[in-house]
């Protein structure tokens, strides 16, 4: 079955750049969207179509996708940006959804 | 604004049926596909099932297929997940979401809501 590989954590202090990944052989044809949940929370989606930031999400956080790599980028990460961060796609049959394994982001 | 209220966890012995059900408010419910998602405790999101706006597509994750069944009211405003020959690692927190966008089945799953745990055990 399909898989999606994530970095299973990232470490930055305040004000850095954190840059999670998420790999994926169909991804050069379908769409990343990352989650971000908080401890005891339900996820929140914090990106779209690889690069489509909600209007209620802050601008420092960004997407692309580059062949079968897709990437959340948070610019000047806050503490309160820790959290769990899902990717979530497709496989190539478009119907069947597949979360990557999950990053737990630590600012401090 | 979008409401997603999830029923009818518990705890289940193995090899019994539970049906989970959401109760969704604040959109047109008719509109929008529906997913099921779950977590296992302490582990990451495991996507289940999807069902497009008007019922008539469903897909499981291979995980579930063969045990669990989506299904959704339009006429009600609620979506039920029908879970067969429970097992020990079906133990999660199960999460009700709405699509993103209308009309599409390929949509992300977004808002959620709270959650409902379904713990199998003997």
């Amino acid at each position: 079955s399909y898989e999606l590989t994530q970095p299973p954590s990232v470490s930055v202090s305040p004000g850095q750049t954190a840059r999670i990944t998420c790999s994926g052989d169909a991804l050069p044809k379908k769409y990343a969207y990352w989650y971000q949940q908080k401890s005891g929370q339900a996820p929140v989606l914090v990106m779209y179509e690889d690069s489509k930031r909600p209007y209620d999400i802050p601008e420092r956080f960004s997407g692309s996708s580059s062949g079968t790599m897709a990437t959340l980028t948070i610019s000047g990460a806050q503490v309160e940006d820790e959290a769990g961060y899902y990717c979530f796609s497709t496989d190539s049959s478009g119907y069947h959804w597949v979360f990557g394994g999950g990053t737990k982001l630590t600012v401090l | 604004q979008v409401q997603l209220v999830e029923s009818g966890g518990g705890v289940v012995q193995p090899g019994r049926s539970l049906r989970l059900s959401c109760a969704a408010s604040g959109f047109i419910f008719s509109s929008y596909a529906m997913h099921w998602v779950r977590q296992a405790p302490g582990k990451g999101l495991e996507w289940v099932a999807v069902i497009s706006y008007d019922g008539s597509n469903k897909y499981h994750a291979d995980s579930v297929k063969g045990r669990f069944t989506i299904s959704r009211d339009n006429s009600k405003h609620t979506l039920d997940l029908q879970m067969n020959s429970l097992r020990p690692e079906d133990t999660a927190v199960y999460y009700c979401a709405k699509a993103q966008l209308p009309l599409k089945i390929v949509a992300p799953a977004d808002p959620w809501g709270q959650g409902t745990l379904v713990t199998v055990s003997s």
